[in-house]
């Protein structure tokens, strides 16, 4: 099955700095790679996603790239702020949403933003 | 649209007990999910639905968990006997073909 890495397990930053999650994939089926950003406490909630056929997405201060070849993805986030602190969750499937059931998720990385 | 919903929040009961969480998936969605969290093991995906028939419970740890999903808007996740080490994080996340997961808030799961 699929299996996802995800590095580093924690990440401080301070305010302002970018931050760069990374993670890696086994399954060169898999084409869609969703992030969950997960606050103490709370839910994960989908915070960006991209699809195989397109390399990079952004979305105001947050944006994803992937490299299929390398089977590796990452998300950066610009312009840290202190309400960014959260776990963020990378995670792969072969289909998105309901269409293929098993989006295996990384073990997480602990984001901190210091003021 | 009031998203996923699941009851109870928070759960604390003795080793031995049964317990029940429910779970209602987002209106339309077709597919739900229950994970379990822990900071050793991350996300788990105990079983998945699809049309309320059960597709994958091979994530299911062991015969003392069940889950059930007997109409479209309504899922039970239970645990009869519960031991301490269930003690987790429960969540239902549902979705609809080609949309992404939503999660609900989740139960926290204390068995002492």
């Amino acid at each position: 099955g699929e299996n996802v890495e995800q590095h580093p397990s924690t990440l401080s930053v301070q305010e302002g700095d970018s931050a760069v999650i990374k993670c890696t994939y086994s399954d060169s089926a898999s084409n869609y790679f969703p992030w969950y950003k997960q606050e103490l406490g709370k839910r994960p909630q989908l915070i960006i996603d991209i699809r195989s056929n397109v390399g990079e997405k952004k979305d105001q201060r947050i944006a994803v790239t992937l490299n299929k070849t390398a089977k590796h993805f990452s998300l950066h986030i610009t312009e840290t702020q202190p309400e960014d602190s959260a776990v963020y969750f990378c995670a792969a499937s072969i289909g998105s949403g309901g269409s293929d059931y098993k989006l295996t998720f990384g073990k997480g990385t602990l984001l901190t933003v210091n003021p | 649209d009031a998203g996923v919903i699941q009851s109870p929040r928070h759960e604390v009961t003795e080793m031995g007990q049964e317990v029940t969480l429910r779970c209602k998936p987002i209106s339309g969605h077709n597919s739900l999910f229950w994970y379990r969290q822990t900071m050793m093991r991350g996300l788990e995906l105990l079983i998945y639905f699809n049309n309320n028939v059960p597709i994958d419970d091979s994530g299911m740890p062991e015969d003392r968990f069940s889950a059930k999903m007997p109409n479209a808007s309504f899922s039970t996740l239970k645990i009869q006997p519960s031991e301490p080490r269930d003690s987790a994080v429960y969540f239902c996340a549902s979705s609809h073909r080609d949309t992404f997961r939503v999660f609900g808030p989740g139960t926290r799961l204390t068995v002492t």
